[in-house]
């Protein structure tokens, strides 16, 4: 059972332009929402996230929105950069495990052409 | 410099045979965690550790063993109990207080032959 689905593997992009990486949970009790990104051979480091109280954060060239109707969210990188290329996770988290507890979905691979 | 460290890198063994992963931090983080990842698949949670001498199975935890006698460390063992033991595996800390973002190292790749 995925409860955190990115439905898309992978993404290709052209530089400057705008990339948005999808993301779709079922369950209601996630709380908090996380983006990991990840080179080959190298552990995820730490984007962005967003708590279930807000519907956009944003840093920099990263914006994460969230649609707890629809109970789906999504990053936007404005603009791509080819280094922005490797492969990126949704998670999240609930109060039902204190929050301690992560559920990550597949991730997208991001190809961001020069 | 304060980081996670994996050890090895890349690591090889025989079917059948125990092996352990192992995991050092030194960013004074309390709770610690071992995931798994298999191609095209997410991370999925082994085990995890909010304080020392506390830990909780994850979704996949059958097969595999930790213990967390000191804060800096959380080494995972491979038992031959695990079918399916070739994966690259994962370990990350972050703060005590929940929701807090994990820091990942930078994973062993185990290949059982």
């Amino acid at each position: 059972d995925q409860q955190v689905k990115q439905n898309s593997p992978s993404l290709s992009v052209q530089e400057g332009r705008i990339s948005i990486l999808n993301c779709d949970y079922t369950n209601s009790m996630f709380d908090y929402f996380l983006w990991y990104k990840k080179y080959p051979a190298e552990g995820p480091t730490f984007l962005i996230s967003i708590s279930s109280i807000k519907d956009k954060n944003e840093d920099g060239r990263f914006t994460v929105f969230l649609n707890k109707s629809a109970k789906h969210l999504s990053l936007h990188i404005v603009p791509s950069q080819p280094g922005d290329s490797a492969v990126y996770f949704c998670a999240a988290r609930g109060i039902n495990t204190g929050g301690f507890k992560t559920i990550f979905g597949a991730g997208t691979r991001l190809f961001v052409k020069a | 410099d304060g980081g996670i460290t994996q050890s090895p890198k890349y690591l090889f063994r025989k079917e059948g045979q125990n092996v352990t992963l192992s995991c050092e931090q030194n960013l004074n983080h309390d709770a610690m965690y071992w995931y798994r990842q298999d191609p095209g698949q997410g991370l999925r949670l082994i085990y995890y550790s909010q304080i020392v001498n506390d830990f909780q199975k994850g979704d996949i935890a059958e097969g595999y063993s930790v213990s967390r006698e000191k804060k800096e460390s959380f080494p995972l063992t491979v038992t031959s109990a695990q079918k399916n033991p070739t994966a690259f595996y994962l370990c990350a800390s972050s703060k005590g207080e929940p929701y807090n973002e994990q820091f990942f190292g930078p994973g062993t790749r185990l290949t059982v032959l």
